[in-house]
């Protein structure tokens, strides 16, 4: 069964650092999701794709944070300067089209020090 | 979308069914019922979602109320392995936005 990969699965770093997390959705899925999760809450969205355009980056804290989908297929997600409140659970997620159900990869655990 | 309530916790016993319940009285017409749940330390897996009948697939059952304003996702014979986080989450149909995560059900499954 085809899998949302997400790379690395955990990261360490100091503050003031720059981080940058992957993500490969599953094959011929046009949509691709970027969801920040703190210790305790449900994930919220931080960025969507459609192919390699941004649908919504409303809730991306832009002065620190940058996604890109050059392609139209995989996805990073950087953060620079990293901050003490960025430690979390990243995780993204792709779907077929802007309508269907969404599959998410493993996420990746950052630590801020 | 429509915002949805769910119990904080609940425990079901191994073998038996667990039966999970989800509150979302501002539903409208157009809004399906989206379930996902999220093991520990893993991405949120997609169950199951419907707009007004029941579903069934391999993994759980949904049943919705008439009146729409409620829905129970049905494990039928709940494993340690169903353990989890589980997300009630309503969204419109031919809707581009994104999933609206609240706290959710921690269900635990005992021996």
């Amino acid at each position: 069964e085809a899998e949302v990969a997400q790379s690395p699965r955990y990261k360490i770093t100091e503050k003031s650092q720059a981080v940058a997390f992957w993500c490969d959705p599953i094959s011929g899925h046009a949509t691709l999701y970027w969801y920040r999760q703190i210790l305790g809450q449900g994930p919220e969205l931080l960025v969507q794709f459609q192919d390699e355009s941004v649908v919504d980056d409303s809730q991306l804290p832009k002065d620190r944070f940058s996604a890109e989908r050059l392609k139209g297929v995989d996805s990073t997600l950087k953060i620079q300067p990293a901050e003490l409140g960025d430690s979390a659970m990243y995780l993204c997620a792709s779907s077929r089209d802007l309508y269907n159900e969404q599959f998410f990869g493993p996420g990746t655990r950052l630590t801020v020090l | 979308d429509a915002k949805t309530t769910q119990p904080p916790s609940m425990d079901c016993a191994e073998g038996r069914a667990a039966n999970l319940p989800c509150n979302h009285s501002t539903i409208s017409g157009n809004e399906y019922v989206y379930w996902y749940r999220q093991i520990h330390s893993q991405g949120p897996q997609y169950i199951i979602h419907g707009l007004k009948n029941n579903e069934t697939n391999e993994m759980a059952s949904l049943i919705i109320t008439e009146d729409r304003k409620s829905s129970t996702l049905i494990l039928p014979h709940a494993t340690l392995r169903d353990t989890a986080v589980y997300y009630c989450i309503v969204k419109s149909a031919g809707s581009a936005r994104q999933l609206t995560f609240g706290s959710g059900t921690q269900l635990t499954v005992l021996p």
